[in-house]
C-alpha cells in the first residue's frame, strides 16, 4: 500500500523565520511528488517534482526530491502570515490507484 | 488557467435525501476527474476516478451504489451522495487532469456536506 508521511503535522512560528517541510514516501512505480498548499478550501499546486536534485523555486518557496531516499522536502524563507496554511505532499506512483497518494499536511501557522 | 470550479460550497440535507455536487474545469478539458473526501485534520482520501465517457473506477471500501459518479463530458462530472446520512458528513473535493499535464491534478474549492 502506498504511503505518504508529512512531518512535523504542525508548525508555529515567526514571521521571518524560515520553514522547512518534511515529506517521505513509500510507492511502488514512482512517476512524481507534488506539493500543494490549502488555505480552508482548494488545494493549490505548488510543485511537481520528478527527477532527484533539481530544485523547484517558486518566489520565497522550493522544492528538491531526493529518490534515493526516498522524501522531499520544501523550504519557505522569510514567511509571512499569508503563508499559514496546511502544505500537502502528494505521490503519484503507477501502481494501483490512479489517483494522489496524499500525507496528512503540515499545518503551519505563521505569527506576526 | 487550470482552473476547476465546484459547486456547491456547502449544502445542508436531510438524513434519506440525495445530494449532488458538481465539478467543471473551465479552461481545459479533464480527461480524468478525481473525487476526494477529506476528514477534519486527516488528509485526501481518494473516492473514485472517473475518465469521460466510461464508468468511474472506485477505491476500496467506496461504495458505488451510495457514491454515484457520472462524467459526461470533457469538462463536468458529478458526485450523487443517494440516501444520504449523518456519516456522510464531511468535506468533498474533486480535481480535475488535463491530457497534457497528466501528473498534476487541480482541484476545485470542495463542498462541506452537512448531513441531518
Amino acid at each position: 500500500e502506498d504511503k505518504v508521511v508529512q512531518s512535523p503535522l504542525s508548525l508555529v512560528v515567526h514571521e521571518g523565520d524560515t520553514v522547512t517541510l518534511n515529506c517521505s514516501y513509500e510507492v511502488t512505480n514512482f512517476r512524481s511528488l507534488l506539493w500543494y498548499k490549502q488555505e480552508k478550501k482548494a488545494p493549490t499546486f505548488l510543485f511537481m517534482l520528478t527527477s532527484s536534485g533539481i530544485e523547484k523555486k517558486s518566489g520565497r518557496l522550493s522544492s528538491i526530491l531526493d529518490k534515493k531516499e526516498l522524501f522531499s522536502i520544501l523550504n519557505i524563507t522569510a514567511t509571512q502570515t499569508g503563508d499559514s496554511a496546511i502544505y500537502l505532499c502528494a505521490v503519484y506512483s503507477g501502481g494501483g490507484a490512479d489517483g494522489l497518494t496524499f500525507g496528512k499536511g503540515t499545518h503551519l501557522i505563521i505569527q506576526p | 488557467g487550470a482552473v476547476v470550479s465546484q459547486h456547491p460550497s456547502w449544502v445542508i440535507c436531510k438524513s434519506g435525501t440525495s445530494v449532488k455536487i458538481e465539478c467543471r474545469s473551465l479552461d481545459f478539458q479533464a480527461t480524468t476527474m478525481f473525487w476526494y473526501r477529506q476528514f477534519p485534520k486527516q488528509s485526501l482520501m481518494l473516492m473514485a476516478t472517473s475518465n469521460e465517457g466510461s464508468k468511474a473506477t472506485y477505491e476500496q471500501g467506496v461504495e458505488k451504489d451510495k457514491f454515484l459518479i457520472n462524467h459526461a463530458s470533457l469538462t463536468l462530472s458529478t458526485l450523487t451522495v443517494t440516501s444520504a446520512h449523518p456519516e456522510d458528513s464531511s468535506f468533498y473535493i474533486c480535481s480535475a487532469r488535463g491530457a497534457r499535464e497528466r501528473n498534476i491534478q487541480y482541484f476545485g474549492a470542495g463542498t462541506r456536506l452537512s448531513v441531518l
